[in-house]
C-alpha cells in the first residue's frame, strides 16, 4: 500500500539539541498521527492532529497538521537519551475507517 | 487503561508448522482489531481488519488462506500463520480500537508485538 514519505531516515544528535522530521504525502490526510516506537515494542501515540494548520504541543513535543493537509512536522525541543528510538508519522483519511498509513519512519539517536 | 496485550512475545518454529498469534484488549472492548507486519528497519504494513463477528478485511497482496484471522470475542482476535517459511519471519503487531469510540478520529491502541522466527 502507499507510504507517506517520512525523513530523514536517521539522526545522530547530540543530547540537548532540538529535532525535526516531516512527512510528505501526494494526497491529503484528515488526520496526522506521529508515533515513537521503541525497541521490539509496539508505537506509542505521541501527538493526533484533526485540522489542517494545527499546532499542538506534548511537553518538549510539536507537530503541525500542513495547510494542504498533505504534510505534518514533528520536532523534538532540547533531546534527552531516552527520546533515542523511531519515529513514525501515519496519516489517516476520512473515508478509511481506522485504516493508518505509514511513513518509513525516523531513527533518532542521542548521544549523551 | 486502553492496554493491548500480545501473546507470545516470542515464537520459533519449523517451517511447514503454523503458529497463532494472540491479541487482547485487557481493559476494553474492541469491535476493530488491525494485524500489521513489520519487518527489520521497515514501517509497518497493514495486514487484515479484523472485525468482531465478521470476517476480516485483508490488504491487498495478503493470502487471507495463510494468514488466518479470527475476531471470536470483543477482546480476542488471533493471527494464525500457517504453513509457516523463514519467509514469514517478521514482527507482528496489532492494534484494537475502543469499541463505541465516536470521535472523528478512532485511535489504535497497539499490542507490543510478537516476534516470529521460522527456521
Amino acid at each position: 500500500g502507499q507510504q507517506l514519505n517520512q525523513s530523514p531516515q536517521s539522526m545522530f544528535i547530540q543530547e540537548g539539541e532540538d529535532v525535526s522530521m516531516n512527512c510528505t504525502s501526494s494526497s491529503i490526510f484528515n488526520t496526522w498521527l506521529w508515533y515513537k516506537q521503541d525497541p521490539g515494542e509496539g508505537p506509542v501515540l505521541l501527538i493526533a492532529l484533526y485540522k489542517a494548520g494545527e499546532l499542538t504541543s506534548n511537553g518538549r513535543l510539536t507537530a503541525q497538521f500542513g495547510i494542504t493537509r498533505k504534510d505534518s512536522f514533528l520536532n523534538i525541543s532540547a533531546s534527552i537519551p531516552s527520546d533515542v528510538g523511531i519515529y513514525f508519522c501515519a496519516g489517516l483519511r476520512g473515508t478509511s475507517y481506522g485504516k493508518l498509513t505509514f511513513g518509513q519512519g525516523t531513527i533518532l539517536t542521542v548521544h549523551p | 487503561g486502553a492496554v493491548v496485550s500480545q501473546h507470545p512475545s516470542r515464537v520459533i518454529c519449523k517451517s511447514g508448522t503454523s503458529v497463532k498469534i494472540e491479541c487482547r484488549s485487557l481493559d476494553f472492548q474492541a469491535t476493530t482489531m488491525f494485524w500489521y507486519r513489520q519487518f527489520p528497519k521497515q514501517s509497518l504494513m497493514l495486514m487484515a481488519t479484523s472485525n468482531e463477528g465478521s470476517k476480516a478485511t485483508y490488504e491487498q497482496g495478503v493470502e487471507k488462506d495463510k494468514f488466518l484471522i479470527n475476531h471470536a470475542s470483543l477482546t480476542l482476535s488471533t493471527l494464525t500463520v500457517t504453513s509457516a517459511h523463514p519467509e514469514d519471519s517478521s514482527f507482528y503487531i496489532c492494534s484494537a480500537i475502543l469499541a463505541g469510540d465516536k470521535s472523528s478520529y478512532n485511535e489504535q491502541f497497539f499490542g507490543p508485538g510478537t516476534r516470529l522466527t521460522v527456521l
